[in-house]
């Protein structure tokens, strides 16, 4: 199984800030790694798949970057609406599919 | 636009078998070339992949769970099941409904992220 440790567990930013998350799998995922965010009473959105494209909708605020085995999700120009909890997941061979332990982004 | 809604019984017993379904709109839980599944999350915890099924395909299961669980597909009525048997306190989660996109990987058509997302249902199991 492939273990995704994600850092930092918390991140505080103000409205406007440019924030960097990263995430780490414990094997070369190559470039087979999504991003996701979590707000209380939503249902989970995904941001990225294939480690640096957009889902359709996405702001291009949102850019995510790395290959192999580290990752990063940058958010630039902070938006109220993006204080969330993160969690990015790889997607190798078939599963077992696992997640990051998420960063929140916090004010 | 695919859409998917979660119901299930938001409070039960431990010991007792967790029952979850998955009403499908906006897309086909026959295609073959779709995959669905569930997902959960713990209070405070993160995201556990529970397992994903696709009418073309063996279903899959985590390791962690596969001996407890089961998906299953009523495709008369577009809708994906869940059962997990003997349920514990640690079973309580927020249970999601997922689409889990199919894509080409290093050759190979498999599932890839999670694309569509119900709002999820919360089941509490008390001892």
């Amino acid at each position: 199984e492939v273990v995704m440790t994600q850092s930092p567990a918390t991140l505080s930013a103000s409205p406007g800030e440019t924030v960097t998350l990263s995430c780490r799998a414990s094997q070369s995922v190559g470039r087979n790694l999504a991003w996701y965010q979590l707000t209380p009473g939503q249902a989970p959105r995904p941001l990225m798949y294939g480690a640096s494209t957009r889902v359709t909708d996405v702001p291009a605020r949102f850019s995510g970057s790395g290959a192999g085995t580290d990752f990063t999700l940058t958010i630039s120009s902070l938006q109220p609406e993006d204080f969330a909890v993160y969690f990015c997941q790889h997607y190798i061979n078939r599963g077992p599919w696992t997640f990051g332990q998420g960063t929140r982004v916090e004010i | 636009q695919v859409q998917l809604h979660e119901s299930g019984p938001g409070l039960m017993k431990a010991s007792e078998t967790l029952s979850l379904t998955c009403t499908v709109s906006g897309g086909s839980i026959n295609d073959e070339n779709d995959y669905w599944g569930w997902i959960r999350q713990p209070p405070g915890k993160g995201l556990e992949w529970i397992g994903t099924a696709s009418s073309g395909e063996t279903t899959r299961y985590n390791p962690s769970l596969s001996r407890r669980v089961t998906i299953s597909m009523d495709t008369s009525n577009n809708q994906l099941s869940l059962r997990l048997t003997s349920a514990t306190v640690g079973d309580s989660a927020i249970y999601y409904c997922v689409r889990h996109r199919g894509a080409y990987i290093s050759g190979f058509y498999n599932p890839s992220f999670f694309d569509y997302w119900g709002q999820g249902t919360l089941v509490t199991v008390s001892s």
